[in-house]
């Protein structure tokens, strides 16, 4: 059963700073990885996709790095605003069969910026 | 472009009650939809997903139902609430399976 988890739980930055969020997952065998970012009381909006061929992508202030022989992908966010205070979720897509309709996601990354 | 729409945006109804939930997506034809639960403390779980009209997938048996019966419109539904379906449901959305999901703005359910 694929399991991701998300480290830490909550991060809190002053402005400016570059910074990191993590996701890991257990079955490495994925056929995509998403980053997501959610505001309180309103849905996900998607940051990034990154097909298992991929190594990473970039969109803006955001570079999504994966691993997947290592479980690991990583969220880039570069000079940090107050903007970007929110919810980071990551979601991994298995390969194959009715489970490829499917998303498992970590529980998330409480980012907070300080200005 | 395409966008995504659900309501209400927040619904309190006692244990027992019906519940009607709509999403519709707009901008795109025969789209895969799908309905995400989300709970304090909890990560997102699938509920249900629909490749074409008629077509429905449950993920967790449970007290909950969904329905497809246009191209473009997605109902979740229940006979008689419990207080665990309290939570916060999600509609989703994307062309092709491996695409990026996209979210509708989610409904705020709570159970009394």
């Amino acid at each position: 059963k694929q399991e991701v988890t998300q480290i830490p739980a909550a991060l809190s930055v002053p402005e400016g700073e570059n910074l990191v969020l993590n996701c890991s997952f257990t079955d490495s065998a994925i056929y995509n990885l998403q980053w997501f970012r959610q505001d309180p009381g309103k849905g996900l909006t998607s940051l990034l996709l990154i097909q298992s061929s991929q190594r990473e992508q970039t969109s803006g202030r955001l570079n999504a790095s994966l691993d997947k022989s290592s479980g690991r992908s990583t969220l880039y966010i570069a000079a940090s605003q107050p903007g970007d205070s929110a919810t980071y979720l990551c979601a991994v897509r298995l390969p194959r069969g009715g489970s490829n309709y499917k998303l498992t996601f970590g529980k998330g990354t409480l980012l907070t910026v300080n200005p | 472009s395409q966008t995504i729409h659900q309501w209400p945006a927040t619904l309190v109804q006692p244990v027992g009650s019906p519940l009607s939930l709509e999403c519709t997506v707009e901008g795109t034809s025969n789209p895969n939809l799908y309905w995400y639960r989300q709970a304090a403390g909890r990560g997102l779980q699938l509920l249900f997903y629909s490749v074409g009209i008629g077509q429905i997938s449950s993920e967790v048996p449970q007290n909950l139902s969904a329905s497809r019966p246009q191209d473009r419109q997605f109902i979740l539904s229940s006979k008689k609430l419990l207080l665990s379906d309290s939570g916060f449901y999600l509609c989703a959305w994307n062309p092709h399976r491996n695409s990026p999901l996209h979210f509708g703005n989610g409904t705020r359910l709570t159970v009394t």
